[in-house]
């Protein structure tokens, strides 16, 4: 399995519907975040968590909101989908960097969300 | 504000050709810089990272970068492309900050390898 797991893979919705795209994982991670890859754009941060009781918004947070439901889990909500949040979503988790030095992070496979 | 710029959203290289990608930072202060490769239909996966100590840093599957401060450049590198190299790339840099480590990434290079 999988160390990052996302569901579903593959959405296809309508404006103004509500989508909810599930993270989990088994790195055993405190810190878990959500992206977005545009192309041209690379990836830019919704929001972050860097313990379950920790939420932070990112650079892109406006007409997004997350949950973190327990260590392993981070989910991404669109409360009324729009057009302009068509893209390939993806989940990553990253320990401390107090041990590793750095932040690596380890990423899902992505959840490409189209929305008509 | 911390920027990440990579030269060149598409570079064709020959099977067996120098792979070159470049990145370039604008830090205030010392990063730790990242390359990350995106293969078809998956996630991004580490291909190797700059912390301190030796600036010329070696990673996964024959991939090389050198830290530069003075150019602020942490460009990649590969003596011999191969088909299975064809992928995006993405350069990043991590910063500590109050709220712990952030990362931005660059906009993503993709490299063809031509047979």
């Amino acid at each position: 399995d999988a160390d990052v797991t996302q569901t579903p893979r593959n959405r296809i919705t309508k404006t103004g519907k509500r989508i909810m795209l599930e993270c989990s994982q088994t790195k055993g991670h405190d810190r878990m975040y959500w992206y977005r890859q545009d192309p041209g754009l690379g990836l830019r941060l919704i929001y972050y968590s860097f313990d379950v009781k920790d939420i932070n918004k990112g650079e892109i947070s406006d007409g997004y909101s997350v949950s973190r439901q327990a260590q392993a889990k981070f989910s991404l909500s669109l409360e009324s989908a729009i057009p302009n949040q068509t893209a390939l979503y993806f989940c990553a988790t990253s320990d401390t960097g107090r041990i590793s030095g750095a932040n690596v992070l380890t990423f899902g496979a992505g959840s490409r969300l189209t929305v008509l | 504000a911390q920027s990440v710029t990579q030269l060149g959203s598409h570079v064709s290289v020959s099977e067996g050709a120098l792979v070159l990608l470049r990145c370039n930072y604008s830090s205030s202060v010392p990063p730790y810089l990242f390359w990350y490769v995106q293969y078809p239909n998956q996630g991004l996966q580490l291909l190797l990272k700059y912390t301190t100590g030796a600036t010329l840093v070696k990673g996964i599957n024959g991939f090389e970068a050198e830290f530069k401060k003075s150019e602020t450049s942490f460009h990649l590198t590969k003596p011999s492309a191969h088909m299975s190299d064809a992928a995006e790339y993405f350069c990043a840099v991590s910063l500590l900050g109050t709220g712990g480590f952030k990362t931005i990434f660059g906009a993503g290079t993709r490299l063809f390898v031509k047979a």
